[in-house]
């Protein structure tokens, strides 16, 4: 079974670009986090979703991120414009049922550098 | 609102030693507790989980961790480190049936000396 994909692995991108990060959660699973990773802050959950359909976003630093999930295997986090603070490794991580309760699986991560 | 407070960033044991890292859990009601690590480059995988059984959880890797309610403690043991047991771990608490999101702690870093 696939586990969570997330492209691109690395992005380098000059500040005031648009950033678009990709996520596959893992098929069945009907919870989709976006977490980001700094040394200075540890892990922050920015928003998640529950069947596509946003729950919480107050983790959203600001206006110029913004997340969607079309459907239930694609979700994207929108970094417009980027600011080199945006430099962090972003994770998304997907579960079955309540994500309180049953373990969230993670990808591999997004590190984004932003100079 | 429930929080997790790990105690040291980072911890130093000798390969074959001990490992014994730190997890208080705040929470008005009994939580759900768990144990992440991270490997360099990789998301975080789940070594346990604590959800109102059996008090002493057996996870992955032979680590093991006791939730004690007097101490309000979650603190993760494995009797030997590996080598291969270099990582950062994640201790992180949620509510049952209220909270659809886990609350993940700063994390402790765990160094093996050889």
């Amino acid at each position: 079974d696939a586990g969570v994909i997330q492209s691109p692995r690395h992005e380098v991108t000059e500040m005031g670009q648009e950033v678009t990060l990709r996520c596959k959660p893992i098929s069945g699973h009907d919870y989709l986090f976006w977490y980001r990773q700094t040394m200075m802050r540890g892990l922050e959950l920015l928003i998640y979703f529950n069947n596509n359909v946003p729950i919480d976003d107050s983790g959203m630093p600001e206006d110029r991120f913004s997340a969607k999930m079309p459907n239930a295997s694609f979700s994207t986090l929108k970094i417009q414009p980027s600011e080199p603070r945006d430099s962090a490794v972003y994770f998304c991580a997907s579960s079955r049922g309540t994500g309180g309760n049953q373990p969230q699986h993670f990808g591999d991560g997004t590190r984004l550098s932003i100079l | 609102a429930q929080s997790v407070t790990q105690l040291g960033s980072h911890v130093s044991v000798s390969e074959g030693a001990l490992v014994l890292l730190r997890c208080n859990y705040s929470s008005s009601v009994p939580p759900y507790l768990f144990w992440y690590v991270q490997y360099p480059n990789q998301g975080l995988q789940l070594l346990l989980k604590y959800t109102s059984a059996a008090t002493l959880v057996k996870g992955i890797n032979g680590f093991e961790a006791e939730f004690k309610k007097s101490e309000t403690s979650f603190h993760l043991t494995k009797p030997s480190a590996h080598m291969s047991d270099a990582a950062e771990y994640f201790c992180a608490v949620s509510v049952p049936v209220r909270d659809d999101k886990i609350i993940f702690g700063k994390g402790t870093r765990l160094h093996i000396l050889p």
